[in-house]
């Protein structure tokens, strides 16, 4: 199995533009999440998914985030407008049962000028 | 609030010396994991505990669940330049379907 796969790992885009990332889970996990790390906020829970099912989305910054799972083996992240305080890591992970472990992907660096 | 408190925050040691790192809440945890992340790599899980005072071995890695699952320890021996890395420790609450995070121990181990 290939794990989770992210695109693009590394994102540099300009104030006020639309900002699409991508995220292929692993096959037959039912869980996926994505999170935010910075250095002075650790790990932070944007939104996760059950069965393709936004369950909790409590932890979106704002309504310039909005995440959509389409199908069980694909999810993308968008932020739109993007502001330079959006820069960070952004990782998705998937789980086989929401208890269980996670197996993240290798992550998107995104910087906002 | 940070329910998961991880300590030392930063760690430098030379090669072959032992250390532990710690983990603690004052939250019952139902399950708790070590996670291991390298620089630009996502963390990867090492361990899941979930019985209070489990220990749990991985080649030159112990850890330990706490007897009243409010806390856990991660022994290192004999550290290695490839165990560099930041130590994260998450855990569910209760019936928190949530993962809660520690901010993670960042390790060196210098050659």
């Amino acid at each position: 199995d290939a794990g989770v796969i992210q695109s693009p790992r590394h994102e540099v885009t300009e104030m006020g533009q639309e900002v699409t990332l991508r995220c292929k889970p692993i096959s037959g996990h039912n869980s996926l999440f994505w999170y935010r790390q910075t250095m002075m906020r650790g790990l932070e829970l944007l939104i996760y998914f059950n069965n393709n099912v936004p369950i909790d989305d409590s932890g979106m910054p704002e309504d310039r985030f909005s995440a959509k799972m389409p199908n069980a083996s694909f999810s993308t992240l968008k932020i739109q407008p993007s502001e330079p305080r959006d820069s960070a890591v952004y990782f998705c992970a998937s789980s086989l049962l929401q208890f269980y472990g996670y197996t993240f992907g290798s992550g998107t660096r995104l910087t906002v000028v | 609030t940070q329910l998961l408190e991880q300590s030392p925050q930063f760690l430098s040691i030379q090669e072959g010396e032992n250390l532990t790192v710690y983990c603690n809440s004052s939250s019952v945890f139902s399950s708790l994991q070590w996670y291991r992340q390298e620089p630009g790599e996502g963390p990867v899980l090492l361990v899941t505990v979930v019985t209070g005072g489990e220990v749990k071995k991985l080649k030159r890695l112990t850890f330990q669940f706490g007897d009243a699952r409010k806390d856990s320890s991660l022994h290192i021996t004999a550290a290695q330049p490839g165990d560099t890395g930041l130590y994260l420790c998450a855990g569910h609450a209760g019936n928190n379907r949530k993962l809660i995070w520690g901010l993670g121990t960042s390790l060196a181990v210098n050659p």
